[in-house]
């Protein structure tokens, strides 16, 4: 089955600067690649995602660039805010699955 | 608010108690999933349901698990005979399915947190 790693465990940063968390995939069948950001008490919130036929994506501060051949993909958000203090999730899902396998998480502290 | 929902948000049993959760997906949603979640882990797929059938189980899911959706809206998850590694959050999420061109998107409930003693 799919294995994801996600790196790093935890990563703290100063308001804004960027901070970059990296995962890595085993199947090469994997095509879609969703970012979760996940607050205390509350459920994963969907952020980006990228497809296969993609190498990079951006939505405002967030971006995600994906290597198939080397089978990662990272999540970069710029200008860091307090507010993007949470633990942030990637996951991996095999074309034509729709089930996800996620990383383990990154917390994120943004310090002000 | 249309998201999705999960009842009770959190829930203290006993050992060897009987607990079930309810999930409501955002309304037009046809698959519906379940996930359980434990510190430090994401998410791990427990099953998912299109509409009312069953998809997919997860060898997590043991024969004390059991859930069910039995009109294609919202579900049910209950766990018999609950054990302490039961412990944990569990998540709900619905996805438009296939057919949207947006069934890979899926979206969470806050979860349940089960805690047995």
């Amino acid at each position: 089955g799919e294995n994801v790693e996600q790196h790093p465990s935890t990563l703290s940063v100063q308001e804004g600067d960027s901070a970059v968390i990296k995962c890595t995939y085993s199947d090469s069948a994997s095509n879609y690649f969703p970012w979760y950001k996940q607050e205390l008490g509350k459920g994963p919130q969907l952020i980006i995602d990228i497809r296969s036929n993609v190498g990079e994506k951006k939505d405002q501060r967030i971006a995600v660039t994906l290597n198939k051949t080397a089978k990662h993909f990272s999540l970069h958000i710029t200008e860091t805010q307090p507010e993007d203090s949470a633990v942030y999730f990637c996951a991996a899902t095999r074309g034509g699955s729709y089930i996800p396998t996620f990383g383990r998480g990154t917390s994120l502290i943004v310090h002000p | 608010d249309t998201g999705v929902s999960q009842n009770p948000r959190h829930k203290i049993t006993k050992r060897g108690q009987n607990v079930t959760f309810r999930c409501d997906p955002i309304s037009e949603h046809n698959r519906l999933y379940w996930y359980r979640q434990t510190l430090g882990q994401g998410p791990e797929f427990l099953t998912y349901f299109q509409n009312e059938a069953q998809l997919e189980k997860s060898r997590l899911l043991s024969d004390r698990f059991s859930a069910e959706r039995p009109k294609g809206s919202f579900s049910t998850l209950e766990i018999q005979r609950t054990e302490q590694g039961d412990s944990a959050m569990y998540l709900c999420a619905s996805s438009p399915g296939p057919t949207s061109g947006r069934g890979y998107e899926q979206f969470f409930g806050p979860g349940t947190r089960l805690t047995v003693l």
